[in-house]
């Protein structure tokens, strides 16, 4: 079945420097890529996805590049922010009804 | 809207006492899902339900069992409680697009079984 992983497991940045988390996925036939955000005591929330047949897709500050050869997606924050202090998460699916989750990133804004 | 609600925030359970997590959502979403997430594992699919009367096995569907008579209900029950259950529970609902789609989380239900 697949297998996602996910690096690092906890990244501290300087408030303004980018943060990159990288993940990768074992099973080729996979074709959505979501990105999640959790904070403290709350469920995940989407921040962005991309699906197989797009390279890079990009909102605001966020970014997500996808390289199908390698079977590795990267999320990119830049300019961060004390906000953008949170744990990550990678998934990866085949149909869209089952996501597999990797283990999270706990990314932290050094003011 | 509400979003998605979740039945208890907390609870506490002694091995081998049953229980039914809620979760209930005012979105008109087809697809739900019940996951587990463990310190360091992410987020593993328990259930899934693509619609009233549909629902599918996850990753760990075993000592779980779901049903889904409505669109907006999308219960847990955990038949006998082990510690091994002892987790973070999230509902889940999305609308029903192929090739997957943002999924809005429930706040969780944290589960401690002795």
């Amino acid at each position: 079945g697949e297998n996602v992983e996910q690096h690092p497991s906890t990244l501290s940045v300087q408030e303004g420097d980018s943060a990159v988390i990288k993940c990768t996925y074992s099973d080729s036939a996979s074709n959505y890529f979501p990105w999640y955000k959790q904070e403290l005591g709350k469920g995940p929330q989407l921040i962005i996805d991309i699906r197989s047949n797009v390279g890079e897709k990009k909102d605001q500050r966020i970014a997500v590049t996808l390289n199908k050869t390698a079977k590795h997606f990267s999320l990119h924050i830049t300019e961060t922010q004390p906000e953008d202090s949170a744990v990550y998460f990678c998934a990866a699916s085949i149909s869209g009804y089952q996501l597999i989750w990797g283990a999270g990133t706990k990314l932290i804004i050094k003011p | 809207n509400a979003g998605v609600t979740q039945t208890p925030k907390f609870q506490v359970l002694k091995t081998g006492q049953s229980m039914t997590l809620q979760c209930a959502q005012d979105m008109n979403h087809e697809y739900m899902s019940w996951y587990r997430q463990d310190p360091g594992m992410g987020l593993r699919l328990i259930h899934y339900s693509v619609g009233a009367g549909i629902t599918d096995q996850g990753e760990v569907p075993n000592g779980y069992n779901v049903s889904r008579s409505t669109t907006e209900d999308f219960p847990l029950r955990l038949l006998s409680a082990a510690p091994s259950q002892t987790s973070v529970y999230f509902c889940a609902s999305r609308t029903q697009t192929s090739g997957g789609g943002e999924q809005f989380f429930g706040p969780g239900t944290r589960l401690t079984v002795l």
